[in-house]
């Protein structure tokens, strides 16, 4: 049972440009979601989230964009840099619980110079 | 910056044999948990611990598993008799839920990787 989806397993972006990872679940009762990225041999590091209240937060290069109706969430970096190649995971827990992330299977993003 | 402290980085063992995964989480945490990743494929929750027990687990942790907070400091994962299909990338994480943070907090261990032979 696929909670959480990233249908994409990898994106190549040219450097200086967009890059839009895109995340899919199907739980209602997640209202709290998560981007995570990981490089090889290292743990995930937190990036940026947001919660079901808001539709969009945003830290310097990192937005995360939620629509809820479509359960639907998408993080734009931009613009893209050739340190941000890595595997990127979305999760989403249920704020309050006790904060179990469900994973997305990751999408690898590749910067090209 | 406060960090989560896995150890070893790397473990090789036999089929059938006890491995124990250690872990040192941020000190003033309350929440801990078990992560593993299967090479290629996504990260899966094993189990969270609160208050000095198990408050939610996963249908991966089954009985040969089992985790304990020992002496207030570390965290760790027993699996009891290895399984070839045991072979993954083990993360421990911890958390403050009383954190204002953007991510309460939740902080990931670099890892240990464990292979059955």
């Amino acid at each position: 049972d696929q909670q959480v989806k990233q249908n994409s397993p990898s994106l190549s972006v040219q450097e200086g440009r967009i890059s839009i990872l895109n995340c899919d679940y199907t739980n209602s009762m997640f209202d709290y979601f998560l981007w995570y990225k990981k490089y090889p041999a290292e743990g995930p590091t937190f990036l940026i989230s947001i919660s079901s209240i808001k539709d969009k937060n945003e830290d310097g290069r990192f937005t995360v964009f939620l629509n809820k109706s479509a359960k639907h969430l998408s993080l734009h970096i931009v613009p893209s840099q050739p340190g941000d190649s890595a595997v990127y995971f979305c999760a989403a827990t249920v704020e309050h619980s006790n904060y179990q992330l469900i994973w997305g299977a990751g999408t690898k993003l590749i910067i090209k110079p | 910056e406060p960090e989560v402290t896995q150890t070893p980085s790397h473990q090789v063992t036999q089929m059938g044999q006890e491995v124990i995964l250690r872990c040192v989480p941020i000190s003033n945490h309350l929440y801990f948990y078990w992560y593993r990743q299967i090479l290629g494929q996504k990260v899966e929750f094993l189990v969270s611990f609160y208050n000095n027990e198990i408050s939610e687990k996963s249908e991966i942790f089954d009985d040969q598993f089992s985790v304990e907070r020992p002496d207030g400091s570390n965290f760790t994962l027993k699996i009891r008799s290895t399984k070839l299909e045991d072979s993954a990338m083990y993360f421990c994480a911890s958390s403050d839920i009383g954190s204002l943070g953007p991510n309460y907090g939740y902080t990931f261990g670099s890892g240990t990787r464990l292979t059955v032979v």
